[in-house]
């Protein structure tokens, strides 16, 4: 079955740093999708950034950006200059490719990592 | 905003009554789907509707009932409940449901339920 791992439950970042969140998963599958969601206090899961397997280039979303290691399984995001609006819960979530008969939709996540920005 | 919005926000029940959560999509999606997020667990999915037709049931007590009169809004009916039903209850919608490059879910502000 697939999973998705989050080894770090707590982060903590300096305003203006970087910082990079881990994540695992397993999968036999060949195709399929990568996802970050960010959970502020407010409770809405908002979307970070997204992968497509069959894409070597790493996705990138302002200073927001993913390495994605597919041999590693390993899907990191790295956040360039934190701001502290940054402070969340991120997730990571994988996603079968269609067309997989009843799976297409279903998003796995990972256990989540809770982000502080200190000013 | 994401476009899809839940209410209440907050509900409070006894293990007796009987409540309703509503989720409502203004994004022209046809799947929608109901998540439960427990303290210190993953999300989990609960119910996934596509063009209104539910397709997936991942094993859930029948204490739950989904609803999807049509592809803009999702209910999810509540009776007798256990004080381990205590959650925030995400609703979420995507194109189609089919799991394609387009097929990305967004999400609700969430309902925080709390079984007394």
């Amino acid at each position: 079955a697939q999973t998705v791992t989050q080894s770090q439950p707590e982060m903590s970042v300096q305003e203006a740093e970087t910082v990079t969140l881990s994540c695992t998963y397993d999968t036999s599958e060949s195709d399929y999708y990568l996802f970050w969601y960010k959970q502020p206090p407010s409770r809405q899961m908002i979307l970070v950034i997204r992968q497509e397997a069959y894409k070597q280039q790493n996705a990138t979303e302002n200073r927001f950006s993913v390495n994605f290691q597919k041999a590693a399984k390993s899907f990191s995001l790295k956040i360039s200059d934190s701001q502290l609006g940054d402070a969340a819960m991120y997730f990571c979530a994988y996603r079968w490719a269609a067309p997989v008969y009843n799976q297409g939709g279903k998003l796995i996540f990972g256990q989540g990592t809770e982000l502080s920005v200190k000013p | 905003e994401t476009g899809v919005t839940q209410t209440p926000r907050h509900l409070v029940m006894g293990m007796t009554n009987k409540k309703s959560l509503k989720c409502e999509q203004h994004l022209g999606h046809n799947a929608m789907y109901w998540y439960k997020q427990s303290a210190k667990k993953p999300l989990e999915l609960m119910f996934v509707y596509s063009l209104e037709e539910r397709v997936e049931n991942n094993s859930v007590p029948s204490r739950f009932s989904p609803e999807c009169p049509n592809s803009s809004h999702l209910f999810l009916h509540l009776h007798t409940l256990q004080p381990e039903d205590s959650a925030l209850y995400l609703c979420a919608s995507s194109q189609d449901g089919s799991g394609s490059s387009t097929d990305t879910q967004y999400f609700g502000p969430g309902t925080r339920l709390t079984v007394l």
